[in-house]
């Protein structure tokens, strides 16, 4: 079965913390991706990563950071975490081909204090 | 630019009775691929049914079938039989030619509540 793990499911944080978010796929898949998701404005991609050490902005990447040192793990990092960053935030990998569906982790609701 | 519209924010259905989620796209690309996923209260998104533009047939997954109609370019989601549990929300997405990566555009969802 497909399993995309994000390690928490509710995060509280403070205004200038660092805040890292992580993400785990057990598919051997070489894409990954991070959104954020907020009502009304559907999901946004932050960044993605098609293989390992290698990262692409999305479509609001400003305030954010990604690292991806190994195939299954990929992190998205708030530098210094501001209140417009409190969403729910997602995560997905596929592995390519005709379909490459995207497969979802259950998501982290931050709030940033 | 690509774009998914979904301009149903909530919809109502009896149980047991057939809804249709609407999804309009307008995409550049000759070769392209609709998706629709859902999301129930949990939060988590779910893969329902894949539809590629090149494909002659409508997909149908289980209970879901997807209404492609190329040349209105829409992508609309038809669940037969609703249940409790397909209330949800539930979201139209689209992925241009872009390498092997995958990346998807989203609609801004509809939410679907199913009454008994």
């Amino acid at each position: 079965d497909v399993k995309v793990t994000q390690s928490s499911r509710y995060l509280v944080k403070r205004t200038g913390e660092k805040v890292f978010l992580e993400c785990v796929q057990d598919m051997d898949h070489e894409n990954m991706f991070w959104y954020r998701q907020d009502p009304g404005l559907g999901l946004r991609l932050i960044y993605f990563s098609y293989d390992v050490k290698m990262k692409e902005k999305g479509d609001i990447p400003e305030g954010y950071s990604v690292s991806r040192e190994k195939k299954e793990r990929f992190s998205l990092i708030l530098e210094s975490a501001s209140t417009n960053q409190t969403s729910m935030y997602l995560c997905a990998s596929s592995g390519g081909g005709a379909k490459n569906i995207q497969y979802f982790g259950a998501g982290t609701r931050l709030s940033v204090l | 630019a690509q774009k998914i519209t979904q301009t149903q924010p909530g919809m109502f259905v009896q149980e047991k009775e057939a809804v249709t989620l609407d999804c309009t796209y307008d995409t550049s690309d000759p070769s392209y691929g609709l998706f629709w996923y859902k999301q129930p209260s949990s939060g988590e998104m779910i893969f329902l049914i894949y539809q590629g533009s090149y494909d002659q047939q409508n997909a149908t997954e289980g209970r879901y079938s997807l209404n492609f109609q190329k040349a209105r370019k829409s992508a609309n989601l038809v669940i037969s039989a609703s249940q409790l549990g397909d209330s949800a929300m539930y979201f139209c997405a689209m992925r241009g030619i872009s390498g092997n990566t995958g990346k998807l555009i989203f609609g801004q969802g509809t939410t679907l509540q199913v009454k008994p």
